[in-house]
């Protein structure tokens, strides 16, 4: 069982708009900023958002993270087929003194 | 750019010891955290641990007690030991700079655990 809960699944249609969540806890996403990687298949992760809402060099603002009390979102706009991968939201956990991830959820473009 | 490769045995023997080493390349291995994380197949990602290249180190609770860590700064290298290994330790084991967010990561290295 992962600390951060997502949900295993999401989908949507090219174009539309999808968001992913990430609960947790005072301990690690309350008190912690949150980083979310996408990891396509075959590939390792990939830095998508980190300190809950920005974006690295090179990633399209079509990619936007928020982040309220204990839960976080992942937002993706205008979905492309290329964004077919799996999301990871992570953090650092005061109480464990660890860094915890969610369980990953597979974005299908429809 | 950075780049991190990781390198080591692809198969290991249960009750033996895993040794990875990851090398870093185009940038320093000074002040920075450095992780290590691994998925099982068809699984989520699990954090492993970190040291910083002090020789300073976090791991994960529930892998403490087998884990140890070290940094190689003239080498600009850290390494994984992951001891006494069974079939739930086959994964690929990637390696990341911390930042604290895991901002360049290894292509990653697959190891299976069988006798």
């Amino acid at each position: 069982q992962s600390v951060l809960t997502q949900p295993p699944s999401v989908s949507a249609a090219p174009g539309q708009k999808v968001t992913i969540s990430c609960s947790g806890s005072s301990s690690n996403i309350g008190n912690n900023y949150v980083s979310w990687y996408q990891q396509l298949p075959g590939t390792a992760p990939k830095l998508l958002i980190y300190e809950n809402n920005k974006r690295p060099s090179g990633i399209p603002d079509r990619f936007s993270g928020s982040k309220s009390g204990t839960s976080a979102t992942l937002g993706i706009t205008g979905l492309q087929t290329g964004d077919e991968a799996d999301y990871y939201c992570g953090t650092w956990d005061s109480s464990l003194s660890a860094k915890v991830f969610g369980g990953g959820t597979k974005l299908t473009v429809l | 750019q950075v780049q991190l490769q990781e390198s080591g045995p692809g198969l290991v023997k249960p009750s033996e010891t895993l040794s990875l080493t990851c090398t870093v390349s185009g940038g320093s291995i000074s002040s920075y955290y450095w992780s290590w994380i691994r998925q099982p197949a068809g699984k989520g990602l699990e954090w492993i641990g970190r040291i910083y290249t002090s020789g300073s180190t976090n791991y994960n609770p529930s892998l403490k007690s087998r884990v140890t860590m070290s940094v190689d700064t003239s080498k600009n290298q850290f390494s994984l030991k992951l001891s006494s290994v069974t079939a739930a330790d086959t994964a690929v084991y990637y390696c990341a700079r911390d930042e604290p967010d895991l901002d360049y990561w290894g292509q990653g290295t697959l190891v299976t655990v069988s006798s």
